[in-house]
C-alpha cells in the first residue's frame, strides 16, 4: 500500500535560503491539499490543487511560496527567502473526487536558524 | 485562523476507561471528522459525521453532532495505551475544494 510520501522528513535551513519539498499523494487521487502545523495547533490550510490546477490559495501563502502539480501527480512546494517564522511541519494530503477523507503524508519538518 | 477549539486541550486517563473529547466550530459546515495524530502514524482520518446526522458510531468511537450548538463529541470506550495522541476535529465547510479547518486538539494520554 502506498500511501501519501513526502520528501525530505527534516530540512534545517539558513534565513534568506530556498527550499523544496516534495509530496507524492495516493496515485489515483485527483485532489491535494497542503497544510502547515506549528506546535500545539491544529494544520492550517494552505493550498489546494485539483489534477494539475492550484484552486485555491490562503492568505497565510506569502508571495514568498509557490506550489505547483505538473501533470496532476506530484507536488512540490517552494518557499522563497526563508524566515524563522516558516519553520513549522509542512502536511501534504490527498483525496478521491468526491471524498471527504484527506489521507495525509508523514510531513515536512521545515527549522530555519 | 483555526475554526475550533477542542475540549479539554489535555487529558489523561488510565487504560479501560472512556475518554470524552469535544470540538466546537464557528460557521456552517457540510461535514465534520475527527483525526487522530501521534508521532509513529502522522495524521490519520477516524470518522466523519454529515451536517443532518447527529450519532455515528465506528468500533470504540462515538461521535456525536449538534449543529444547533456548533459543537460535537468524540467518545473512545474502553481506552487503550495505543490510543495515545492527540486527536483533532476538522470542518468542511462546503464548497467544491472539501478544504478543511483544523481546531487545535485534544492531547490524550492513557496510562497502562
Amino acid at each position: 500500500d502506498t500511501g501519501v510520501s513526502q520528501n525530505p522528513r527534516h530540512k534545517i535551513t539558513k534565513r534568506g535560503q530556498n527550499v523544496t519539498f516534495r509530496c507524492d499523494p495516493i496515485s489515483e487521487h485527483n485532489r491535494l491539499y497542503w497544510y502547515r502545523q506549528t506546535l500545539g495547533q491544529g494544520p492550517e490550510f494552505l493550498t489546494y490543487f485539483q489534477n494539475e490546477a492550484q484552486l485555491e490559495k490562503s492568505r497565510l501563502l506569502s508571495d514568498r511560496f509557490s506550489a505547483e502539480r505538473p501533470k496532476g501527480s506530484f507536488s512540490t512546494l517552494e518557499i522563497q527567502r526563508t524566515e524563522q517564522g516558516d519553520s513549522a511541519m509542512y502536511l501534504c494530503a490527498s483525496s478521491g473526487l468526491a471524498a471527504y477523507e484527506q489521507y495525509f503524508g508523514p510531513g515536512t519538518r521545515l527549522t530555519v536558524t | 485562523s483555526q475554526q475550533g477549539e477542542e475540549d479539554p486541550q489535555a487529558l489523561s486517563i488510565q487504560e479501560g476507561e472512556n475518554a470524552t473529547m469535544n470540538c466546537s466550530y464557528k460557521t456552517s459546515i457540510n461535514n465534520l471528522q475527527w483525526y487522530r495524530q501521534n508521532s509513529g502514524r502522522g495524521l490519520v482520518h477516524l470518522i466523519l459525521i454529515r451536517s443532518n446526522e447527529r450519532e455515528k458510531h465506528s468500533g470504540r468511537l462515538r461521535v456525536t453532532l449538534d449543529t444547533s450548538k456548533k459543537s460535537s463529541s468524540l467518545l473512545i470506550t474502553a481506552s487503550r495505551a495505543a490510543d495515545t495522541a492527540s486527536y483533532f476535529c476538522a470542518t468542511d465547510a462546503g464548497g467544491s475544494n472539501y478544504k478543511l479547518t483544523f481546531g487545535k486538539g485534544t492531547l490524550l494520554t492513557v496510562n497502562p
